[in-house]
């Protein structure tokens, strides 16, 4: 079965350090690979994705993830962390019968909640 | 362009009871998803509806339903609520195609006392 694994359940980090986010996941094929950002009350927010191609995917707000196949990664990495990036950080994967990647069907790891130190 | 809109923000429902909750998905977008999230659980896929018909549809008991409108607003229907069912529901839209992007909306927060 798919299924999406976020090792760290709380990452404190000092602002102005860098920052990964671990992901693994399980998955037949190919998969189609997400990474979402949601702030306290808020909904979900799109950090980046991967479909195929260049394994270094580039997102909004700074962030950058890469997928490894051999490793079933993709961890999700920012240079320098802000303030303002302190929230929780999710991981997702395409559901299989999911039609052709819309993203209508999403299986999501546990999360990562990002706390940033002045 | 205006974003994803649920309603209510908030509900209190007593246990036995049911409950709708509204989506109403960004403009031109054809596909509608519900998740459910819960502290213990994390977030869960309930159903994918796309022009009307359910796509896909996760691992819930019958008790979960849905529907979508001709005008893409989709509803979620729960009946006999149980403690359990307390969480936060979010609704995604998307254009439903290969590479879309799903917005999500801020959710409803539900609690079942």
């Amino acid at each position: 079965a798919q299924s999406v694994t976020q090792p760290d359940i709380h990452i404190t980090v000092s602002e102005g350090a860098s920052l990964e986010l671990r992901c693994n996941y399980s998955y037949g094929a190919t998969p189609y690979l997400f990474w979402y950002v949601q702030s306290p009350g808020q909904g979900l927010q799109l950090l980046l994705k991967y479909f195929s191609g260049d394994t270094l995917v580039q997102g909004i707000k700074g962030f950058e993830a890469e997928f490894k196949r051999s490793q079933s990664s993709f961890n999700l990495r920012k240079p320098s962390v802000h303030w303002s990036d302190a929230a929780e950080y999710f991981c997702a994967v395409g559901a299989v019968q999911n039609y052709g990647g819309s993203q209508g069907n999403l299986i999501f790891g546990k999360g990562t909640k990002l706390s940033v130190k002045p | 362009k205006a974003g994803v809109t649920q309603t209510p923000r908030y509900l209190i429902k007593t246990r036995g009871q049911q409950v709708t909750l509204s989506c109403s998905p960004i403009s031109g977008h054809r596909s509608v998803s519900w998740y459910q999230q819960t502290p213990g659980q994390g977030l869960q896929f309930l159903f994918e509806y796309f022009s009307e018909t359910q796509r896909n549809k996760g691992n819930f008991p019958g008790r979960f339903s849905g529907r979508q409108f001709s005008n893409s607003r989709s509803e979620m229907n729960v009946s006999t609520l149980e403690l359990g069912d307390s969480a936060l529901y979010l609704c995604a839209s998307s254009l439903g195609l290969q590479g879309s992007e799903a917005f999500f909306g801020q959710g409803t927060r539900l609690t079942v006392v």
